[in-house]
């Protein structure tokens, strides 16, 4: 079958930094998305990543290695508003995507 | 720019009513939209692909009768939940394609059957 692996739970104090993996087995990828979502919220897009590599955008970072299966999201600076759940979502084609089951963030003072 | 409207955010209704939640892309248009649905402290689950001026396209295990999806035009995607019973109660969720490779969300809709 197809899956995603993460986490479940990351803890790391603020201003640190902090590393949240994601491994994926599908049977179709064109590339690994992230996304955040707080509590009752919906969750917005992070970043993607269809090449190899580090994709940077601000304090947040995405890397994707394909012949690995994984890939990776690095927050810097952590701040107390970055606690929430993080998702990984590889995009299968065709406009499928398959949402892991999510790493919850929780940043400590 | 990319932003998705869904309405209601809330919604309490009997057993056995049926509740309709409605997707709108504001600035650009969708001619596809997603549905989903997720439990407390649980990953989204995809419930049906919404295109539009033809018929969703639901995944496996998802009831078609139960869940109408209508996608009328290129701007807005409808989900009526029918006959709704406890077990229905969720957080329902839609988006849209955003560019090639990215999803905007809509601010969901927490249903609540009691």
């Amino acid at each position: 079958g197809q899956s995603l692996e993460q986490p479940s739970e990351v803890t790391a104090v603020e201003g640190a930094i902090v590393q949240i993996n994601c491994t994926y087995q599908t049977s179709g990828f064109y590339g690994l998305s992230w996304y955040q979502q707080h509590d009752g919220g919906a969750p917005t897009f992070l970043s993607y990543n269809a090449l190899d590599g580090l994709e940077e955008t601000g304090r947040f970072s995405s890397f994707l290695s394909r012949s690995d299966s994984y890939g990776y999201l690095l927050l810097q600076e952590l701040q107390m508003k970055d606690s929430a759940s993080y998702f990984c979502a590889a995009n299968t084609g065709g406009f499928k995507t398959i949402f892991g089951a999510g790493t919850r963030l929780f940043v400590k003072a | 720019g990319a932003v998705v409207s869904q309405h209601p955010s809330r919604v309490i209704c009997k057993s056995g009513t049926s509740v309709k939640i409605e997707c709108r892309s504001l600035d650009f248009q969708a001619t596809t939209m997603f549905w989903y649905r997720q439990f407390p402290k649980q990953s989204l689950m995809l419930m049906a692909t919404s295109n539009e001026g033809s018929k969703a396209t639901y995944e496996q295990g998802v009831e078609k009768d139960k869940f109408l999806i209508n996608h009328a035009s290129l701007t807005l995607s409808t989900l009526t939940v029918t006959s709704a019973h406890p077990e229905d109660s969720s957080f329902y969720i839609c988006s849209a394609t955003y560019r090639d490779y990215g999803y905007t969300f809509g601010s969901g809709t927490r249903l609540t059957v009691v």
